[in-house]
């Protein structure tokens, strides 16, 4: 079956434009994920959705920031005026949200951000 | 604050080669450990989950293990092939959704 799509692949934003980033999980997958990777870093993470429910937004950088899925499938990441140190790849990940350490996150190919 | 590192930072080894990636968390209270595959411009592959429960996992030439007590994990890999190089993430879930990754240690297997 398809795995994790996201769009676009590239994105060159101006800075203090703003962007909006897809994320389209594998069908039926509960849980999903974005996180943050800045060049030669581990990924970091972002925010966790389940299902329409976002439960963790912590790792969001600031108030510029900001994710929905509001039917529990699809979802985007908004990032409002745009600076040059939000340059990245952003991933999105999904899974079945299994509990007791046995889920599996699914990652998308990811965005890259760049921001002049 | 859950920290990950991961040692060595790169390595080149030549085919046929068996190696070993080092990972170190500093917060032992995880729920899995994983590890993962990147492959330049693309995203991750899950390779290998070690529940916390669990001492190892294998999938074909990979053997992961984890040490809670110690915050150790590793990943061996046997008889390396040019295909193996790619850049390998080892990530600790704390919570049921905060996973913490490394840097990575980027492999490059020659032929």
């Amino acid at each position: 079956g398809a795995g994790v799509s996201q769009s676009p692949r590239y994105k060159v934003a101006k800075r203090g434009q703003d962007v909006a980033l897809r994320c389209d999980p594998i069908s039926g997958h509960v849980s999903l994920f974005w996180y943050q990777q800045a060049l030669g870093q581990g990924p970091e993470f972002l925010t966790y959705f389940q299902n329409e429910a976002q439960l963790d937004k912590s790792g969001l950088p600031s108030d510029r920031f900001f994710a929905e899925r509001p039917e529990g499938s699809v979802s985007t990441l908004k990032i409002q005026r745009t600076q040059q140190e939000d340059s990245a790849v952003y991933l999105c990940a999904s899974s079945l949200g299994l509990r007791g350490g046995t889920d599996t996150q699914y990652f998308g190919p990811g965005t890259r951000l760049t921001v002049l | 604050k859950q920290e990950v590192t991961q040692i060595p930072a790169a390595l080149s080894v030549p085919e046929g080669e068996n190696l070993v990636l080092n990972c170190s968390f500093t917060d032992s209270a995880i729920y899995n450990l994983q590890w993962f595959r990147q492959d330049p411009g693309k995203g991750l592959t899950s390779l290998l989950l070690i529940q916390s429960s669990q001492r190892e996992q294998t999938s074909g030439r990979l053997n992961a293990s984890l040490d809670k007590s110690s915050g150790r994990s590793t990943l061996y890999i046997a008889a390396s092939q040019p295909g193996d190089s790619a850049t390998y993430l080892c990530a600790a879930l704390s919570g049921y959704s905060t996973l913490t990754f490394g840097k990575g240690t980027m492999l490059l297997v020659s032929p």
